[in-house]
């Protein structure tokens, strides 16, 4: 696609409750990222992907969140047993074959856990 | 250790010029970045600098300072469409991008 592509834009999920949060990179790139953006906070580093392995999960808060990607481009973030803390906007990024490149994000999903 | 400083908000007049200064330490530098933000919506690239000095694209410039750990966004008539958050970011030795918090700029009339 021309850019990368996330799904859902908006979440209202319970608190408790699993949500899957979806990435589609721009095709051809390798790596992709997933970050957080809290009210007023930085992006906060979550993961990384070259190809279909994660070299660099470092930045998982909890082993309630995890990620996958397979084919080499769609990613998805799922996060177990949500918590209102887990409120925020979550961001995708890719680059086109690793780090130190730029990277190009996607609109996010803005996920609120009640 | 790592970190990034850039100033919370800025304030500016349509046409003016104005300068957003990021400030960073790391013991491993792979290049800055200047992205763009506006509410709501994805980060997008502005620009890179991995060597000294001024980097010039129409009406923003970057520059930076190795030496210094210094960087700064430069911002040139300004326009009312400007006001957006501007977020600096390095590469550090272990091949993460860093993200200052993000310093929102507002352009009045």
């Amino acid at each position: 696609g021309a850019g990368v592509s996330q799904s859902p834009s908006n979440k209202v999920t319970e608190k408790g409750k699993d949500v899957e949060l979806r990435c589609d990179p721009i095709s051809g790139h390798t790596a992709l990222y997933w970050y957080r953006q809290s009210l007023g906070q930085g992006l906060e580093f979550l993961i990384y992907f070259q190809g279909n392995s994660a070299p660099d999960k470092s930045g998982l808060p909890s082993d309630r969140f995890s990620a996958e990607r397979t084919g080499g481009s769609v990613s998805t973030l799922t996060i177990q047993r949500t918590q209102q803390e887990d409120s925020a906007v979550y961001l995708c990024a890719s680059s086109l074959s690793g780090r130190w490149e730029t990277q190009y994000f996607g609109p996010g999903t803005r996920l609120l856990v009640l | 250790g790592q970190n990034i400083d850039q100033p919370t908000e800025m304030t500016a007049t349509e046409g003016a010029i104005v300068q957003i200064n990021c400030t960073y330490q790391t013991s491993g530098f792979n290049g800055l970045f200047w992205y763009q933000q506006h509410a709501g919506e994805a980060p997008t690239f502005l620009s890179y600098n991995v060597l000294d000095g001024l980097e010039e694209k129409g009406r923003f410039s970057s520059f930076l300072s190795r030496s210094k750990g210094y960087s700064y966004l430069l911002l040139k008539e300004l326009q009312m469409k400007d006001s957006a958050s501007y977020l600096c970011a390095f590469y550090n030795q272990g091949g993460k991008l860093i993200f200052g918090q993000g310093t929102e700029l507002s352009v009045k009339p």
